[in-house]
């Protein structure tokens, strides 16, 4: 079954900086546009950035370009978020979800979304 | 940016009720309208897309409708699983997937 599993999430200084990880399975990674999404503690859903199939089209959320990257290794089934420059704003649970697309765009939903991992952005 | 509101923020309903959830969008998305279901501590699941469309595997007592700038998602028997908070996200504006603030389903 299609599976997405998040990692490197942690705490985390203010103007530092963290990468997370994407692994999926159970799909042909290379043919689907994905995506990051996340939740603040107790609040509700903010779509952040994604990449088309192939890696060459990259979109973003206006309060994170410039700060964030989102890239893919296609070769390793891998989806990253750079995130540089965090705030105590960017504390969240961070989710990839699959797009239903091989380039993001509209009529789009996500499904599915992996479990999740938490970043949390303090002094 | 189309603004996404759903209504209410809260509602406390009892196995067997028809419960319905309103989302507006601030301008006209078409049916370009989807629906996610979301248990504490879990990450969402997709219920309908494109307004009405019901995903594969999910219980037919949820249906959604509307276009424009007007949707409903409608549960018809409230079963003890259906309590969990669920949001409205548009995809008529490609790459400013935005979603309603959500609502909260508790049981009375």
């Amino acid at each position: 079954q299609v599976q997405l599993v998040e990692s490197g999430g942690g705490v985390v200084q203010p103007g530092k900086s963290l990468r997370l990880s994407c692994a999926a399975s159970g799909f042909t990674f290379s043919n689907y546009g994905i995506h990051w999404v996340r939740q603040a503690p107790g609040k509700g859903l903010e779509w952040v950035a994604g990449i088309s199939y192939d890696g060459r089209k990259e979109f973003y959320a206006d309060s994170v370009r410039g700060r964030f990257t989102i890239s893919r290794d296609n070769s390793n089934n891998t989806l990253y978020l750079q995130m540089n420059s965090l705030r105590p704003e960017d504390t969240a649970v961070y989710y990839c979800a699959k797009d239903r697309l091989a380039t993001p765009g509209g009529n789009n939903w996500f499904d599915p979304w992996g479990q999740g991992t938490l970043v949390t952005v303090s002094s | 940016d189309i603004q996404m509101a759903q209504s209410p923020s809260s509602l406390s309903a009892s196995v067997g009720d028809r419960v319905t959830i309103t989302c507006r969008a601030s301008q006209s998305i078409s049916s370009y309208l989807n629906w996610y279901q979301q248990k504490p501590g879990k990450a969402p699941k997709l219920l309908i897309h494109a307004a009405s469309d019901l995903r594969s595997g999910v219980p037919s007592r949820f249906s959604g409708s509307g276009s424009g700038t007007h949707f409903t998602l409608t549960i018809s028997s409230l079963q003890p699983e259906d309590f969990a908070t669920y949001y409205c996200q548009q995809s008529d504006t490609a790459l400013m997937y935005t979603f309603g603030q959500g609502t909260k389903l508790e049981i009375k």
